[in-house]
């Protein structure tokens, strides 16, 4: 499985863009770049992925670095109910089930400062 | 919908006494999954399950057992419990290829 390395921890102050970053150097052409989040005491939680082009929606942006490598998943305004731990995962785009086994690592943990 | 549910919250078991995690879900999804996390530690896969009727072994499967027998339920079986599986387990599930939706975890004590 392709490998994945995030900072152990990042703070930020609230209301302020946050960008958590990603590096995904060995990662191959079929592989999907998938975010979740996990809140204090609670299971993870699906934020965003994309394969190539950057992707918005309403929880977040993902910014994928041209050759692939490196992508950033942005909080455009933090909130105390952001600070959580964040998970960058590979996944290859084929459909079938060996695919579904995400590895979850050690993430980053956000913390907001008021 | 109430998206995937687990019973119970807390248990407590002493080693040896097993016991049955139950999952539900009502959002019609093929694939289901159960995972364990550790203080302070990633998720790890115990098993997963592809269809009613379909599973498979995940990266941690000894001292568990699962069955599908429908699309909603998953249930995770521990038999013989011991200190080792002192953990959070969390069931999920998904359409194939898309985000994967959690439930709010059980957390298990073997003493």
């Amino acid at each position: 499985d392709a490998k994945t390395t995030q900072p152990n921890s990042m703070e930020s102050n609230e209301e302020e863009p946050v960008h958590l970053p990603c590096n995904h150097s060995t990662i191959s052409g079929t592989d999907y770049i998938h975010w979740y989040r996990q809140l204090p005491s609670q299971g993870p939680e699906y934020v965003i992925h994309g394969l190539t082009s950057n992707v918005n929606n309403r929880m977040a942006s993902l910014a994928i670095a041209e050759d692939r490598k490196s992508s950033t998943l942005i909080l455009h305004r933090a909130t105390l109910r952001d600070a959580a731990v964040y998970y960058c995962i590979l996944r290859d785009r084929g459909v079938n089930f060996g695919n579904e086994k995400l590895t979850f690592g050690t993430g980053t943990r956000l913390t907001i400062i008021p | 919908n109430a998206g995937v549910t687990q019973t119970p919250k807390f248990r407590i078991l002493k080693i040896g006494q097993s016991m049955t995690l139950q999952c539900a879900q009502d959002m019609n999804h093929n694939y289901m999954y159960w995972y364990r996390q550790d203080p302070g530690m990633g998720l790890k896969l115990i098993y997963y399950s592809v269809g009613a009727g379909i599973t498979d072994k995940g990266e941690v499967p000894n001292g568990y057992n699962v069955s599908r027998s429908t699309t909603e339920d998953f249930p995770l079986r521990l038999e013989l419990a011991a200190p080792s599986q002192t953990s959070v387990y969390f069931c999920a599930s998904s359409y194939p290829g898309q985000g994967k939706y959690f439930g709010p975890g059980t957390r298990l004590t073997v003493t």
